[in-house]
């Protein structure tokens, strides 16, 4: 069963901490994103990639960083963690084409 | 508007039909797409519509589109219980998807 693993499903951090994102593919896809979804609105873009080493900003892209070094790795870097950046983070990947997404489970951090 | 708009809630009796409906706001997308996010879970894909279609039904399910008001709504017949979730309709934009906030559903016995 093909799928996108995120590998934390909770995690709590203090202020100022530094925070890495991991998610893994194994769908052979060229895309990866990274949303926040936070209640009454919904998905918001942060980062997406279209390549390995490529990098895109979304929406959102304020406090974040993200590395591709891999097809299949797209990581998600707070450099410095903030209270407002509490939120639940979905990896998505898909093909070529921008189709169907396919959603991890989702990782819901807490920043204290 | 530059949103994807969808209304937040939407409760309805067990064996009743729902509807979620949506407006998009690119007339250019090639698909509309209804996701379904259960609780502690991540989006899956539920449905989708390509552009040139009017109707689209999947057993319980089906999508209408109006492309003239870009207006997106989402049909399910005799709602059960396992049907609570949050659905989100999305549109695609040339490098991304574009969510609306998302339709809590919530089914009553």
């Amino acid at each position: 069963d093909v799928k996108v693993t995120q590998s934390s499903r909770y995690l709590v951090k203090r202020t100022g901490e530094k925070v890495f994102l991991e998610c893994v593919q194994d769908m052979d896809h060229e895309n990866m994103f990274w949303y926040r979804q936070d209640p009454g609105l919904g998905l918001r873009l942060i980062y997406f990639s279209y390549d390995v080493k490529m990098k895109e900003k979304g929406d959102i892209p304020e406090g974040y960083s993200v590395s591709r070094e891999k097809k299949e790795r797209f990581s998600l870097i707070l450099e410095s963690a903030s209270t407002n950046q509490t939120s639940m983070y979905l990896c998505a990947s898909s093909p070529g084409q921008i189709d169907v997404l396919t959603f991890g489970a989702g990782s819901r951090l807490t920043v204290l | 508007g530059e949103d994807v708009e969808q209304s937040l809630f939407l409760s309805v009796r067990e064996g009743d039909s729902s509807v979620i409906n949506c407006t998009y706001t690119d007339s250019s997308s090639t698909y509309l797409y209804w996701y379904k996010q259960e609780p502690g879970a991540g989006l899956q894909l539920l449905t989708y519509i390509f552009s040139n279609m009017d109707m689209k039904q999947d057993q319980r399910l089906t999508v209408l589109l109006n492309k003239k008001d870009k207006h997106l709504s989402l049909r399910i017949a005799d709602t059960q219980t396992g049907d609570s979730a949050i659905y989100f309709c999305a549109e695609t934009r040339l490098y991304d998807m574009r969510f609306g906030a998302g339709t809590r559903l919530t089914v009553k016995p």
